[in-house]
């Protein structure tokens, strides 16, 4: 009874650096997405995707990019972090043909880039 | 500009009082949620309402969507200290059927 999983959980780089945020889902949703949380600002969306295979933009989109290989998992990938990417990032996925869209969260990542 | 806006941004209450929060927007949405988030941990979702005017309550909370479908409130009675959180509505733009807006929440400290 997991529902989405995020891992890591907390991560500091050093601008410039690369890396990639996973997450995990076993509820069997088509939909699945990576917003960014920040004081005073809520949450953004950054990419998401309604299948397999498929992704689109969100609101802040630039210097990240996703892949969605597989149903269950959906990645996140900064490929020269900045410190503007410093953030709360958080996985949400929902149910298929749901015209309501009810989101599982999962419990986040805490990003710090130096 | 924000597409759906909350109010008050911050509340601080005594235990035991009333209070109404607000999720307001100029667009028509299909459906609207609540989401309560505690500190370091990701969204929970507490209703969603879908028919303009429709209310629904989970025990001391009251959700209604507003009769245009641009507007939610939620009012939580005789608040406790368990209430305290971050209260995030959100909502499904009529025609946008993949993805939630988010307004910015509203930060809800019950002291005891």
């Amino acid at each position: 009874n997991a529902g989405v999983t995020q891992t890591p959980k907390f991560r500091v780089l050093k601008t410039g650096q690369s890396m990639t945020l996973l997450c995990a889902q076993d509820m069997n949703h088509e939909y699945m997405y990576w917003y960014r949380q920040d004081p005073g600002m809520g949450l953004r969306l950054i990419h998401y995707s309604v299948g397999e295979g498929t992704t689109a933009k969100g609101e802040v989109p630039d210097g990240y990019n996703v892949s969605r290989l597989k149903k269950q998992n959906f990645l996140l990938g900064l490929e020269s972090a900045a410190p503007s990417q410093t953030s709360v990032y958080f996985c949400a996925s929902s149910p298929p043909r749901d015209r309501r869209l009810r989101y599982t969260f999962g419990s986040g990542t805490r990003l710090t880039v130096v | 500009t924000q597409l759906l806006e909350q109010s008050p941004q911050f509340l601080s209450i005594q235990e035991g009082e009333n209070l109404t929060v607000y999720c307001n927007s100029s667009s028509v949405f299909s459906s609207l949620q609540w989401y309560r988030q505690e500190p370091g941990e990701g969204p929970v979702l507490l209703v969603t309402v879908v028919t303009g005017g429709e209310v629904k309550k989970l025990k001391r909370l009251t959700f209604q969507f507003g009769d245009a479908r641009k507007d939610s409130s939620l009012h939580i009675t005789a608040a406790q200290p368990g209430d305290t959180g971050l209260y995030l509505c959100a909502g499904v733009e009529t025609g946008a059927n993949s993805k939630l807006t988010f307004g910015k929440g509203i930060t809800l400290s019950v002291r005891p």
